[in-house]
């Protein structure tokens, strides 16, 4: 069972639209955290931000924004005036008790590419 | 500034060879792991070690090994390379939180490898 889902694959926008990125995660754990990587063209992978589940609070870092819905299972990813510098691809990732193979891995989402066109 | 590193960049390499992949940082961090990223799989976990002499198999571990023998490196060998190796493998590296967990991994730069 897949247990980060992030259902779209491709998004194109035009430069300074807003964009938000969804992420639906699945765990019977009460204790967990969940991941925004961001993997540019060049292919390296940046860590953007970690929220453990005791802390619904939104959270904004310049023009990114990041909302956390427990009831819905789920940790989307908004950018706001979009830059074409934002084109990458972006992970989602959960850790709990039950990931992979040990305790707190880190289970991925299959990636949304994101494009930003000038 | 701390980092963590990989070499090779790319590596091609024929079937049947053995091919080792390396894996240094130095945040000094105690738990290290590798990945390999595929199209339509996303990443998975191939091995992952908490410390020394410590090294544990993950989603993808049949055709890989790795061994741990000071905190900076876990260098990844492929026994006997196969085409369906054929991927990009990045290495990560987090602190350890003992049972707590969901410790943030940093990512090397990955290491691009093919086989023939």
């Amino acid at each position: 069972a897949q247990k980060v889902t992030q259902a779209q694959t491709e998004i194109s926008v035009v430069e300074k639209e807003d964009v938000t990125l969804d992420c639906v995660y699945e765990t019977r754990d009460t204790t967990y955290y969940l991941f925004w990587y961001k993997q540019p063209p060049s292919g390296e992978l940046v860590f953007l931000i970690r929220r453990n589940s005791f802390d619904e609070q939104n959270e904004i870092s310049g023009r990114y924004s990041w909302n956390f819905q427990k009831s819905t299972s789920s940790f989307n990813f908004t950018i706001t005036a979009s830059q074409v510098v934002d084109s990458a691809v972006y992970f989602c990732a959960l850790s709990d008790k039950y990931s992979g193979a040990g305790s707190y891995q880190l289970t991925f989402g299959k990636g949304t590419k994101l494009s930003v066109i000038p | 500034d701390a980092e963590i590193t990989q070499s090779p960049r790319h590596k091609i390499t024929e079937t049947g060879r053995q091919v080792t992949l390396a894996c240094h940082q130095t945040w000094n961090h105690n738990n290290m792991f590798w990945y390999r990223q595929d199209l339509g799989h996303g990443l998975r976990l191939i091995h992952y070690s908490y410390g020394v002499q410590d090294t544990n198999k993950g989603e993808v571990s049949d055709g890989y090994s790795v061994s741990r023998s000071n905190t900076e490196d876990l260098p990844l060998t492929l026994e006997s390379a196969a085409s369906s190796q054929t991927s990009v493998y990045f290495c990560a590296s987090s602190e350890s939180l003992g049972l707590a967990g969901g410790n943030t991994q940093y990512f090397g730069p990955g290491t691009r490898l093919t086989v023939l």
